[in-house]
């Protein structure tokens, strides 16, 4: 079965340093894969979009790779900051690009200290 | 005003009871979406609509409706609520993309549903 899959432990690391969240994924050959941005008792916000024909995207302090071999994308923050604290879910396209469908993994809870 | 709003924002039922929860929307998207968020299972489909005569079951549909009523209006009804659709549930809208590309979501504030 299709099955996506984050860190369900939270990420602690200190101010400054760089943070990357895992998001594997099984039996999917998705177009393109999206993270998101939840804090609590919010709903998502969009953060970035990569392709299945990208190895990398760039946002400012954030770094996505996807690598359709390994079934595997790498979210970066550079630089964290205490504010960057929240739950940061990976989606994957469900069928094709019209649809515009997403399967959600459960999220991992990064938590930068000061 | 926020873009995507959903009422109420927190319900307390009971079993059986008759539910809805709307959502509404400025953004013009035609799609619009409706998921729940449990602990450790993360967001999932319940229903998709991508324009006003298109709706679509999604992965957990039963003990779910919706009515598309405009554009701008997505409402979802539980028809007779139980204690396991206590959830957090978010609307979400998409703007329809263009040929090769993809479109990321907008999500509402979510409505946070208790059912005893």
């Amino acid at each position: 079965s299709q099955k996506i899959e984050q860190n369900s432990e939270a990420l602690n690391i200190q101010e400054g340093k760089t943070a990357t969240l895992t998001c594997n994924y099984t039996n999917y050959s998705p177009a393109y894969l999206q993270w998101y941005r939840q804090d609590p008792g919010r709903g998502p916000v969009f953060l970035l979009l990569i392709r299945e024909n990208e190895k990398e995207k760039r946002k400012e302090r954030l770094k996505v790779t996807f690598d359709t071999t390994l079934k595997q994308s790498l979210f970066h923050i550079t630089a964290s900051q205490p504010a960057d604290s929240a739950t940061y879910l990976c989606a994957l396209a469900s069928g094709g690009g019209a649809t515009n469908k997403l399967i959600f993994g459960t999220g991992t809870l990064l938590a930068v200290q000061p | 005003d926020a873009d995507v709003t959903q009422t109420p924002r927190n319900r307390i039922t009971k079993t059986g009871k008759r539910i809805m929860l709307e959502c509404s929307q400025t953004k013009g998207h035609d799609r619009m979406y409706w998921y729940r968020q449990d602990p450790g299972l993360g967001l999932r489909l319940i229903y998709y609509s991508f324009d006003v005569k298109d709706i679509n079951k999604g992965e957990i549909s039963d003990g779910y409706s919706v009515s598309r009523q405009a554009q701008a209006k997505f409402s979802l009804s539980l028809e007779s609520a139980i204690p396991n659709q206590t959830a957090l549930y978010f609307c979400a809208t998409s703007d329809k993309p263009q040929a090769g590309a993809y479109n990321e979501q907008f999500f509402g504030p979510g409505t946070r549903l208790t059912v005893l």
